[in-house]
């Protein structure tokens, strides 16, 4: 059973550039998360998608940007990169089978560097 | 607003030396509490959910506990390859999916 995957692993931009990060999720589930993990810090929600459509957003803002696709993958966008942007991107699909029942699983995460 | 502090910051232990770290939490409705263990360079990965206080799982030297304050994950007879960062994470009722982090234990255990 394939776990969440990413794509790529690495990535360097620079300042002002524009960044797509892809995620398919796990095998059967529908929701799909993005964090932000700084360097020493615990990761930070950006936003979640379910049925195509962004249910829940964090203090980012909006040149941080995604979609989810009908198969469930998704896609991250970062525009006008800064200096602070660099971070690794952390995905994470879930699947609620019930209220006691609940697991989310993160991929390997895309490392972003922005010179 | 819901906050989740770990303690200590790093821990160095001999292997063979049982410790535990502490994870304490301020949410407005718990739905879940999550450890997840963070290796360099990679993503979490997932070893636990608790629900409610007084509630204990177990995963090989791992064992996680849950009180209405804090959670604590205990390490009996660490190994050098249980060496790792460890995540503490909440859900709070009503968040949808959302987990909050604290910033992790860094655990260092040597042979």
């Amino acid at each position: 059973d394939a776990g969440v995957t990413q794509s790529p692993t690495h990535l360097i931009k620079t300042r002002g550039q524009q960044v797509t990060l892809r995620c398919s999720p796990k095998s059967g589930h529908d929701t799909v998360s993005w964090y932000q993990q700084a360097l020493g810090q615990g990761p930070q929600f950006i936003f979640q998608y379910y049925e195509e459509e962004e249910r829940q957003r964090g203090n980012f803002p909006d040149r941080f940007s995604g979609h989810q696709f009908p198969n469930y993958s998704s896609e991250l966008n970062v525009n006008a990169l800064l200096l602070g942007d660099s971070a690794l991107y952390l995905c994470a699909s879930s699947l609620v089978v019930g209220p006691m029942d609940y697991e989310q699983y993160f991929g390997p995460g895309t490392r972003l560097t922005v010179t | 607003e819901d906050q989740v502090t770990q303690s200590p910051e790093a821990l160095r232990l001999q292997e063979g030396e049982s410790s535990s770290l502490n994870c304490s939490y301020t949410v407005s409705g718990l739905r879940g509490l999550f450890w997840y263990r963070q290796d360099p360079g990679k993503g979490p990965e997932f070893l636990f959910t608790l629900y409610s206080a007084g509630e204990e799982k177990e995963k090989e030297r791992l064992k996680a506990t849950l009180t209405k304050k804090e959670s604590f994950l205990h390490i009996t007879a660490p190994k050098p390859e249980d060496s790792a960062t460890y995540l503490c994470a909440v859900q709070a009722y009503g968040a949808t999916n959302k987990l909050i982090f604290g910033t992790g234990t860094l655990l260092a255990v040597q042979p």
